[in-house]
């Protein structure tokens, strides 16, 4: 199985600030999601993370909110702008690996929001 | 319109008998179909899948059976532990999505002692 880290593993956030979560994949994989997970509720795609292009988001969701890095093949990060109760949620990351491009999880990032 | 989901959205079973978790799916140009399985304060972790061109794929203690002329999912888990508590999520993947992969609502089981 895929190994995929995130960082930070929690936060607790002021209203109007900003926050970027991490995600570290251990091998080379050639695409990345971003996931939302709003308390209680199943996942909702925010985006995929594209190397060397700009992610495609999700209806629902703009660059603006979620601007999203691909700097490299193993790494993304996913930034959570001007932040509000209403973003408190788990964020995952996702990455196919393997021959059968299993979808595998991060741990996700719990967030919350003051 | 578009929907993976789940009929119930708890299910307490006891410890030792099997459960079944059901799913319904909407979009018959999904030809790759998910179950994973998360638990309080982790990521979704993947449990088996399957494709359109199969009706049944068994792994340890879990089965699951496609029927597309209904567009139905199913998780069988045989003699249920305490360990399998937690949401189950059934999730697509249509062919022409890039991977992306489409999430159910969840159903909770509950293992009773």
């Amino acid at each position: 199985s895929a190994v995929i880290s995130q960082k930070p593993s929690r936060d607790i956030c002021q209203r109007g600030t900003s926050l970027t979560i991490q995600c570290q994949v251990d091998s080379q994989v050639t695409m990345m999601f971003w996931y939302r997970q709003q308390p209680g509720q199943s996942l909702t795609l925010i985006a995929t993370a594209n190397q060397g292009s700009e992610a495609t988001y999700e209806s629902g969701f703009v660059i603006d909110k979620f601007p999203i890095s691909r700097p490299n093949l193993t790494f993304s990060t996913l930034t959570v702008s001007n932040m509000s109760p209403e973003d408190s949620s788990i964020y995952l990351c996702s990455a196919p690996r393997g021959v059968q491009e299993t979808q595998y999880f991060g741990p996700g990032t719990r967030l919350l929001v003051l | 319109g578009e929907s993976v989901g789940l009929h119930l959205p708890t299910l307490s079973v006891q410890e030792g008998d099997n459960s079944i978790i059901n799913c319904a799916y909407s979009n018959s140009a999904s030809d790759y179909f998910i179950w994973y399985k998360q638990e309080s304060g982790k990521g979704p972790q993947f449990i088996i899948d399957i494709r359109s061109n199969m009706d049944k794929r068994q792994g340890q203690r879990v089965t699951v059976l496609l029927n597309k002329t209904v567009k139905h999912l199913s998780l069988q888990i045989a003699a249920t532990q305490p360990g399998d508590s937690a949401v189950y999520f059934c999730a697509e993947n249509k062919a022409n999505r890039d991977d992306k992969i489409i999430f159910g609502k969840g159903t909770r089981l509950h293992i009773l002692p």
